[in-house]
C-alpha cells in the first residue's frame, strides 16, 4: 500500500513568511510530484509538479524533491492571506499502472494578516 | 484551459435510489478518475478508466461502477444510494504519458438521506 503522508496542520504563518509544507512518500519507485492547492469548498487546483531532485521554482513557489529520503517539500515565500487553503502532496508511480495519484491528506495553511 | 465540467454540482437522494454523476472533459485525454473526498480521510480514488469501455478498480470501489462509452465522458454510478456514500466526488482527467498533471473538476456534493 502506498502511503503519502503530511502534517494536517493548521500550519499557521503571518503575513510576508515563507510557509514550508512537507510531504513523505513511501513507494521509492515514485517518480513524479505534485503540490495541489484546494480552498474550502472547492476542488483542488495543481500549482507545481517536480520530476527531478533538487529545487524547481515559480513565482514565490518553490518545490524541493529529495528521492533517497522520500521527502519532498513545498516552499511558499511572502505568504499572503490569500495563500490559506490546504495544500495536496501527491506521488505518481512510473511503473505499472502508473495512472494513478495517491495524496496525503493534505495540509491545512493559514496565514495571519 | 483545460476543462473537466461535473454536472451536477449539488445533489440530495434517498437512500436506495439509483444515483448518476456525470463528467466531461474537452482535452482529448485517456485517463480519468472518479474520487471522493471526505474530511480526515482525504482523496479516496472509486475507478479510474484508460481508455473507452475499460475500467479499473481504485482503492473504494465498493458500492459504485463506471461506464465509459465515450472518450470524453465517465460516469459514476450508485447502484443503491446509502447514507456513508455522502460525500464530495470529484472527476479528474489525463493524458495517458505517466507523470501527466490531472485536472479536476468542481465537484458534486451528494447528501443521501
Amino acid at each position: 500500500q502506498k502511503e503519502v503522508e503530511q502534517n494536517s496542520g493548521p500550519l499557521s504563518v503571518p503575513e510576508g513568511a515563507i510557509a514550508s509544507l512537507n510531504c513523505t512518500y513511501s513507494d521509492r519507485g515514485s517518480q513524479s510530484f505534485f503540490w495541489y492547492r484546494q480552498y474550502s469548498g472547492k476542488s483542488p487546483e495543481l500549482i507545481m509538479f517536480i520530476y527531478s531532485n533538487g529545487d524547481k521554482e515559480d513565482g514565490r513557489f518553490t518545490a524541493q524533491l529529495n528521492k533517497a529520503s522520500q521527502y519532498v517539500s513545498l516552499l511558499i515565500r511572502d505568504s499572503q492571506p490569500s495563500d490559506s487553503a490546504t495544500y495536496l502532496c501527491a506521488v505518481n508511480d512510473a511503473r505499472g499502472s502508473n495512472y494513478k495519484l495517491t495524496f496525503g491528506k493534505g495540509t491545512l495553511l493559514t496565514v495571519n494578516p | 484551459d483545460v476543462k473537466v465540467t461535473q454536472s451536477s454540482r449539488y445533489l440530495v437522494k434517498r437512500t436506495g435510489e439509483k444515483v448518476f454523476l456525470e463528467c466531461v472533459q474537452d482535452m482529448d485525454h485517456e485517463n480519468m478518475f472518479w474520487y471522493r473526498q471526505d474530511p480526515g480521510l482525504g482523496l479516496r480514488l472509486i475507478y479510474f478508466s484508460y481508455d473507452v469501455k475499460m475500467k479499473e478498480k481504485g482503492d473504494i470501489p465498493e458500492g459504485y461502477s463506471v461506464s465509459r462509452e465515450k472518450k470524453e465522458r465517465f460516469s459514476l454510478i450508485l447502484e443503491s444510494a446509502s447514507t456513508n456514500q455522502t460525500s464530495m466526488y470529484l472527476c479528474a482527467s489525463s493524458y495517458r504519458s505517466s507523470g501527466n498533471t490531472i485536472y479536476f473538476g468542481e465537484g458534486s456534493w451528494l447528501t443521501v438521506v
